[in-house]
């Protein structure tokens, strides 16, 4: 168990919904990181937050949003759904945002999208 | 830019024997390097990383690493494969090309799923 925390474990719901996935970090990280995983693209990084603040932006889509709130959890809001979207999506949280840093997963969502 | 490289999408051995999961990488500037496990419906589980240092690099579950700068790789192994390693394995490297510079997020190879048989 990493201590990564990520609500719900699996989510269905159909095209042009919206929904928001959970992560709450490792006891005192200050970074979230987003990932999807897919079959065709792997694992992509979407977005980082740190202390609140976003950092980077990575492969992530207009209709997708994140945000990290003042406790440090993390919610990253998908909306107006596709097929494509289906994937686990994952987050990792790591103590800062060093390179050096380890980052630890949380077991993901499985979003199906229908 | 960054990228790794797992060039085998499936790995096979036998109970008992070693095993070497192979990555290659190519990065601009010095390369930090992690190996995380993935097993069927989890999350990644950290295995092991190179920042600096001892080439060679040991970490969870008895496995380890070698770093070669020459040959620009960073192979996984294990002495002696267990049927309970049979998972897919994830070479990454550090990102920092959004960052400017230092920080970063990972960069993931495709997979290699290891299978030992016993």
């Amino acid at each position: 168990d990493s201590g990564v925390t990520q609500t719900p474990k699996h989510l269905i719901t159909a095209t042009g919904q919206r929904v928001t996935l959970r992560c709450s970090p490792r006891s005192g990280d200050l970074s979230v990181y987003w990932y999807q995983q897919s079959l065709d693209q792997g694992l992509q990084f979407l977005i980082h937050y740190y202390n609140g603040e976003e950092r980077a932006k990575g492969n992530i889509l207009e209709r997708f949003s994140a945000q990290q709130f003042p406790d440090l959890h993390s919610e990253l809001n998908l909306s107006s759904l596709e097929l494509g979207d289906s994937a686990l999506y994952f987050c990792a949280s790591s103590v800062i945002a060093g390179e050096v840093d380890t980052q630890y997963f949380g077991p993901g969502t499985r979003l199906t999208v229908l | 830019a960054q990228s790794v490289a797992q060039p085998e999408d499936q790995v096979n051995v036998a109970e008992g024997n070693p095993l070497t999961v192979k990555c290659t990488y190519s990065v601009s500037g010095n390369p930090y390097l992690f190996w995380y496990v993935q097993y069927p419906n989890r999350g990644l589980q950290f295995l092991l990383k190179y920042i600096t240092g001892d080439n060679l690099v040991k970490g969870s579950y008895g496995f380890e690493a070698e770093f070669n700068k020459s040959q620009t790789s960073f192979h996984l192994k294990k002495p002696s494969a267990l049927v309970s390693d049979s998972a897919l394995y994830f070479c990454a490297v550090r990102d920092p090309s959004y960052y400017g510079g230092s920080q970063g997020n990972l960069i993931f190879g495709k997979g290699t799923k290891l299978s030992v048989k016993p």
